[in-house]
Order: structure tokens, then C-alpha cells, then sequence
């Protein structure tokens, strides 16, 4: 059971990145998939989170109306599409998966990839 | 709430029981069992320590420990080794929006 996240790199502000994160021995769908981010120095921040197998879609405050979250059930991966980027998106984004499947709760998150680092930079 | 407080630093001698605080509100930590703990090396990827609270997941020792009373969580490291050294981060459910609130982040020093 993992995930790895692909996708990351240098951007200039304004400009748009798509972040993958890819499942491997589990349905993606299944769990209430969700981005983390921490920023050079900082702390861990939610960034989205898939809800009920992706009828429904969260966004942290700062994110929201510019990402994009979407479920691909053939690459079994979900997608964070990440437009008119900011200095302060600045970060390692963390691709989690929680601890039980479909959970109405939020129990914690038992499975994270080794992240992927987006950078943006004039 | 933009995060949970925690306290910067934390320390202690190998073998000696540390506790680690994490506020929140009543929307969050207080209104909720859904308190999970993370332990992060730099340069690595958080590590579930507690979830439930309570629970630990299989392979971590059970010198972590979990509790909560009103609206602060905390976790207790019992008889502190050298490898525990690292930022520990506390995350709860919240009732409103964002559905995660992460803490501030401990950094536990092993003197």
C-alpha cells in the first residue's frame, strides 16, 4: 500500500502546475483522498480532500476558486490541478490517504507519499 | 481557526516522559475524538503516531500515548529515547471548514 506524487516543480506566479498522486495496492476512490502541504520552514496545512468516493470536493480558504481536485479511476490517481499559482503556494505538497475508507470522521492519515516540491519563483 | 497551537520546543533526557499540548476549540479538538498525532523527520514525510485519539497503529511503540481534556489534546512519550528527536504535529476534525486543522508543530529535543 502506497502512493507517490508526481508533478511538482518551478513555476512563475500565475502560472499553473498539475499535481498527481498515484495508488498503488488500494482503490483510491474508496478513501476520502486529501493534499497536504508545508511550506519551507513551516508547519503541515490541508489543502483538499475528496468526499464520499469524489461526489464532493474541499478546499482549504487559501486555495480555494484555483485548485482543482478530480479522481482518475483508470490511473487509479487523483489530480490536483493548481492554477494562477502564488509565491505562497510555495511547498512539499503531500499526497494522504486516511486510515478507513469511506469514514464519515477524519481518523488521521496512515499513508503518505515522500511528496512532491512546488516552487514559485519569478 | 487557521491552526491548533503547540508548544515551539520541547525537551527532555533519554528515558525521561514528556507530554506535548495541542489547543484547539470547541469546534475541533474539543467537540471531537477525531485527534490524530504525527511524528516528522526533516526532510521525510509525517508519520501516523495516534489516531482516535486513543489509537495506535500497528508498529508504533506503545511509549506514545494519547489524551485530550476540554478542548487540548495531548501526547505523551514515555521514557523518551534519542531516535524520538523530531517535529511532532497534532491534526483534528473540524466541524467547519477546512476539514483538517494541523497544529503548530513541537519540535522534541533528546538532551
Amino acid at each position: 500500500v502506497q502512493v507517490v506524487e508526481s508533478g511538482g516543480g518551478l513555476v512563475k506566479p500565475g502560472g499553473s502546475l498539475r499535481l498527481s498522486c498515484s495508488a498503488s495496492g488500494f482503490t483510491s476512490r474508496d478513501y476520502h483522498m486529501t493534499w497536504v502541504r508545508q511550506a519551507p520552514g513551516q508547519g503541515l496545512e490541508f489543502v483538499s480532500t475528496m468526499i464520499n468516493g469524489g461526489a464532493s470536493f474541499y478546499y482549504a480558504a487559501s486555495v480555494g476558486g484555483r485548485f482543482t481536485l478530480s479522481v482518475d479511476d483508470a490511473e487509479n490517481s487523483i489530480h490536483l490541478q493548481m492554477n494562477s499559482l502564488r509565491g505562497e503556494d510555495t511547498a512539499m505538497y503531500y499526497c494522504a490517504r486516511p486510515v478507513f475508507s469511506n469514514q464519515a470522521g477524519r481518523s488521521g492519515f496512515d499513508v503518505w507519499g515522500q511528496g512532491t516540491m512546488v516552487t514559485v519563483s519569478s | 481557526q487557521s491552526a491548533l497551537t503547540q508548544p515551539r520546543s520541547v525537551s527532555g533526557s533519554p528515558g525521561q516522559s514528556v507530554t506535548l499540548s495541542c489547543t484547539g476549540t470547541s469546534t475541533d479538538v474539543g467537540g471531537y475524538d477525531y485527534v490524530s498525532w504525527y511524528q516528522q523527520i526533516p526532510g521525510k514525510a509525517p508519520r501516523l503516531l495516534i489516531f482516535d485519539l486513543t489509537q495506535r497503529p500497528s508498529g508504533v511503540p506503545d511509549r506514545f500515548s494519547g489524551s485530550k481534556s476540554g478542548d487540548t489534546a495531548s501526547l505523551t512519550i514515555s521514557g523518551l529515547q534519542v531516535e524520538d528527536e523530531a517535529d511532532y504535529y497534532c491534526c483534528s476534525y473540524s466541524g467547519i471548514r477546512p476539514f483538517d486543522i494541523f497544529g503548530t508543530g513541537t519540535k522534541v529535543t533528546v538532551l
